[in-house]
Formats: C-alpha cells, sequence, structure tokens
C-alpha cells in the first residue's frame, strides 16, 4: 500500500511564473490536506478536501491560490504568479476519515523555490 | 494566533538517556498527534491520542494529554543516534491539524 505521493518533489520557478503541485492520498483516503512549511517553521495547514468538495480553505490566502480534489486523479494546489515569498515547502497528508478520529499520513512534500 | 508552543526548541542529549518534549495548545480538541521529520525530509505519523485518554505508549514512545492544561509531552526512552530529528505535536478539532513550532532533538553517539 503505496503512502502518500507528491510530486514534483522540487520545483523553480521565476517570479510571476504558476507552480502546480500534485498529491496523491494513500489508497481508502479520501480525504486530503495541503499544509505549507516556511524554512525553520512548523507546519501551517491552508485547506482540507474531499473528493471534488472544498471543506475549509481558512488557511489559504486570498489571492493567487487554488485547491482541487476532482473525482478522478489527484489533489491539485495551484500558485499563480509566483512570488519569492511563496517559496516553501508545502506538505499533502490524507486521512481515511474526516472526522478527526484518524491520523493524517503526510507525503514527502514539494519543495518550490522562487527565483 | 493558532499556533501550538512547544519546549524546548532544541534538545541535546547522550545516547540512552530519555528525552521528553512539551506541547501546548490553545483550542478545544478531538485528539493530538506526534509527528517526526528529520532534516529536509517528510513527516513520520508516531503517535495520536484522543481527547478522552490520558496516557498512550508505543513502543519507546509515551505521550501523556492533560486538557485541562491543554498540555501534552513526549518522551522517548532509551534514545539512540537515529532518534535525532525534529518533533512536532499537532492538535485537531475541525479536521485540520494544528501545528506547533517543534522541538529539534539531538542524541549523541
Amino acid at each position: 500500500n503505496a503512502g502518500v505521493m507528491q510530486n514534483p518533489r522540487h520545483l523553480v520557478r521565476r517570479r510571476g511564473q504558476e507552480a502546480r503541485l500534485r498529491c496523491s492520498p494513500m489508497k481508502g483516503h479520501s480525504h486530503v490536506y495541503w499544509y505549507r512549511q516556511l524554512p525553520e517553521e512548523g507546519l501551517k495547514f491552508m485547506v482540507y478536501l474531499q473528493k471534488e468538495n472544498i471543506i475549509d480553505e481558512s488557511g489559504m490566502p486570498k489571492e493567487r491560490f487554488s485547491a482541487e480534489f476532482p473525482k478522478e486523479g489527484p489533489s491539485i494546489l495551484r500558485i499563480q504568479q509566483v512570488v519569492r515569498g511563496d517559496s516553501a515547502a508545502y506538505f499533502c497528508a490524507s486521512s481515511q476519515s474526516g472526522t478527526d478520529k484518524g491520523e493524517q499520513y503526510f507525503g514527502p512534500g514539494t519543495r518550490l523555490t522562487v527565483t | 494566533s493558532q499556533q501550538g508552543e512547544e519546549d524546548p526548541q532544541a534538545l541535546s542529549i547522550q545516547e540512552g538517556e530519555n528525552a521528553t518534549m512539551n506541547c501546548s495548545y490553545k483550542t478545544s480538541i478531538n485528539n493530538l498527534q506526534w509527528y517526526r521529520q528529520n532534516s529536509g525530509r517528510g513527516l513520520v505519523h508516531l503517535i495520536l491520542i484522543r481527547s478522552n485518554e490520558r496516557e498512550k505508549h508505543s513502543g519507546r514512545l509515551r505521550v501523556t494529554l492533560d486538557t485541562s492544561k491543554k498540555s501534552s509531552s513526549l518522551l522517548i526512552t532509551a534514545s539512540r543516534a537515529a532518534d535525532t530529528a525534529s518533533y512536532f505535536c499537532a492538535s485537531s478539532n475541525t479536521g485540520k491539524l494544528i501545528f506547533g513550532q517543534g522541538t529539534t532533538l539531538q542524541v549523541k553517539p
């Protein structure tokens, strides 16, 4: 049973370009969460999705950031017109249940560098 | 900020000693989870303790939870050099996890 998969593992973008980060949850998991980790800091919640629905996006910046989890395929975190401050590690997690009863399992992360 | 706090921020011990890390959180929770992160890597889930539990064990790990003080502790017994990593607590209420700032543990061989 493969764990949470994320790709790419490293992504370099110039200012103004778009970044697309992909996350495939663990088999049997229908709840996906995205977190961002700035250097030397803890993780901060961005968005919680279930298949085709955004459950909680309270941690998402109001502009340039969007997320989806379609019926088929991976979850996508999209950052438009990236700026240097977007440089961070972006982690995806998945859980079997969204009712706070289950563990969240994390992927290896995507390290975004904006030049 | 809803961010939790952990102390100490950094801990350095000798192999074989025990390591204790503390975590405080701000809101009511359904559960609290502890994770380990090796430098530049992803997070590894260690243990989950529910709000109605006071103590939980897993191998060399022991976690306590005091909901009246909104605090938790992680004890690693008989530490090994391979335990060197950052440790984070994360409280869960509405599905999302709220992480502490982490404790960096160094275990010297």
